[in-house]
């Protein structure tokens, strides 16, 4: 059974960059898509972008340029960073596996980051 | 961006009853159209993929039909476990988008 793990700091400070991690336990990180979604608080869902093997990225186009995803498949961990964050930032940040057209079907518990100085 | 579009935002029900849920793509994706479950403090579930296929494990009271533009997620025995909130998610077109979520509670 694949399982995902989000890690990384919970309160990150406005014009800082956000940083986390997944790690992928379970099954293959090779020739699937991996992807980060986040949700603010009471909001809906927001796909962020993925990346696909070595370095294969796609982003939505309103975070380009804030928004880079890596992977190390030696560790099974993929990797979130976003740049100069604001509190409109501010959500829970899940990473999860895109399986195609047949969608998101193994996410991790989601992991909440607040932007605040 | 493809917007998807759900409705109702909520709506009430009753153990028992026949639910439905209904998304609208701003242009036609196919059937290339996912649900998803979510509870309150937890990640969501993927029930429904490519607009009818039924994920494995989940209970077969959960139906999605549609194609193009208009699909449906069913709940035809709603259960107390059921009461959560849905969203519709394309993948027809990058960026994937999501619905804004249909809050399914209890009357």
């Amino acid at each position: 059974q694949v399982q995902l793990q989000e890690s990384g700091p919970g309160l990150v400070k406005p014009s800082e960059t956000l940083s986390l991690t997944c790690t992928v336990s379970g099954g293959s990180i090779s020739s699937y898509y991996w992807s980060w979604i986040r949700q603010p608080p009471g909001k809906g869902l927001e796909w962020m972008g993925y990346i696909y093997n070595i370095g294969t990225t796609d982003y939505k186009p309103s975070l380009k340029g804030r928004v880079t995803i890596s992977v190390d498949t030696s560790k099974k961990q993929f990797s979130l960073k976003l740049s100069s964050v604001t509190a409109a930032d501010t959500a829970v940040y899940y990473c999860a596996r895109y399986n195609g057209y047949v969608g998101f079907d193994y996410w991790g518990q989601g992991a909440l980051v607040t932007v605040s100085s | 961006d493809i917007q998807m579009t759900q409705s109702p935002s909520s709506l009430s029900a009753s153990v028992g009853d026949r639910v439905t849920i209904t998304c609208r793509a701003s242009q036609s994706i196919s059937n290339y159209l996912n649900w998803y479950q979510q509870k309150p403090g937890k990640a969501p579930k993927i029930l429904i993929h490519v607009a009818s296929g039924l994920q494995s494990g989940v209970p077969s009271r959960f139906s999605g039909s549609g194609s193009g533009t208009d699909f449906t997620l069913a709940i035809s025995s709603l259960q107390p476990e059921d009461f959560a909130t849905y969203y519709c998610q394309q993948t027809f077109s990058i960026p994937l988008t999501f619905g804004g979520g249909t809050k399914v509670e209890i009357k």
